[in-house]
């Protein structure tokens, strides 16, 4: 089966970077996915990395480590509007399912 | 463009009534189609998932069911509500091939069974 550790909170201050991190045990790999869901919302989908590296999309960076089944997300220059809680997935090895993790509650502080 | 829709947004009902939570999906075919549930402050749970209609597979036993009638609609039902079944209820879609394709979510239901 699949499982996934995140750490239940962060918290930071605007403008500042944090860090997000990911660990995985899988018995198959299709890359690691992150989503954003805010208080009473729908996760959205942020980024995917299916090989090692960093992917940068704006303010937002997402990074895989196969060979450590280990990922994180990168957020820079905080904004208020980032407070959210911030889900790493991973996708079923018979490719059908996504198995999400515990989820990171960010709160980002004035 | 793809869009889904899920209804209705919240939803209150007493134990041991019956549940039908609707969701489509627009602009997409054969998408594989899921249902999430999300307890208050928790992960995401996977209910349900559909690779075609007809086909459903369960990940977790519980009184709720999954159909899939048409291409684009899935549906999740109880015969008889639990307390422990109020949570927020996610519909969502992906495309059927693995890779970067992420999963795409309706807006949810609240369900609170009182």
């Amino acid at each position: 089966g699949q499982s996934l550790e995140q750490p239940s909170e962060v918290t930071a201050v605007e403008g500042a970077i944090v860090q997000i991190n990911c660990t995985y045990q899988t018995s198959g790999f299709y890359g690691l996915s992150w989503y954003q869901q805010h208080d009473g919302g729908a996760p959205t989908f942020l980024s995917y990395n299916a090989l090692d590296g960093l992917e940068e999309t704006g303010r937002f960076s997402s990074f895989l480590s196969r060979s450590d089944s280990y990922g994180y997300l990168l957020l820079q220059e905080l904004q208020m509007k980032d407070s959210a809680s911030y889900f790493c997935a991973v996708r079923d090895p018979n490719g059908q399912n996504f198995v999400f993790g515990p989820g990171t509650r960010l709160s980002v502080l004035p | 463009s793809q869009t889904i829709h899920q209804w209705p947004a919240t939803l209150v009902q007493p134990v041991g009534s019956p549940l039908s939570l609707e969701c489509t999906v627009e602009g997409t075919s054969n998408p594989n189609l899921y249902w999430y549930r999300q307890a208050a402050g928790r992960g995401l749970q996977l209910l349900f998932y559909s690779v075609g209609i007809g086909q459903i597979s369960s990940e977790v036993p519980q009184n709720l069911s999954a159909s899939r009638p048409q291409d684009r609609q899935f549906i999740l039902s109880s015969k008889k509500l639990l307390l422990s079944d109020s949570g927020f209820y996610l519909c969502a879609w992906s495309v059927t091939v693995p890779g970067k394709s992420p999963l795409h979510f309706g807006n949810g239901t609240r369900l609170t069974v009182t």
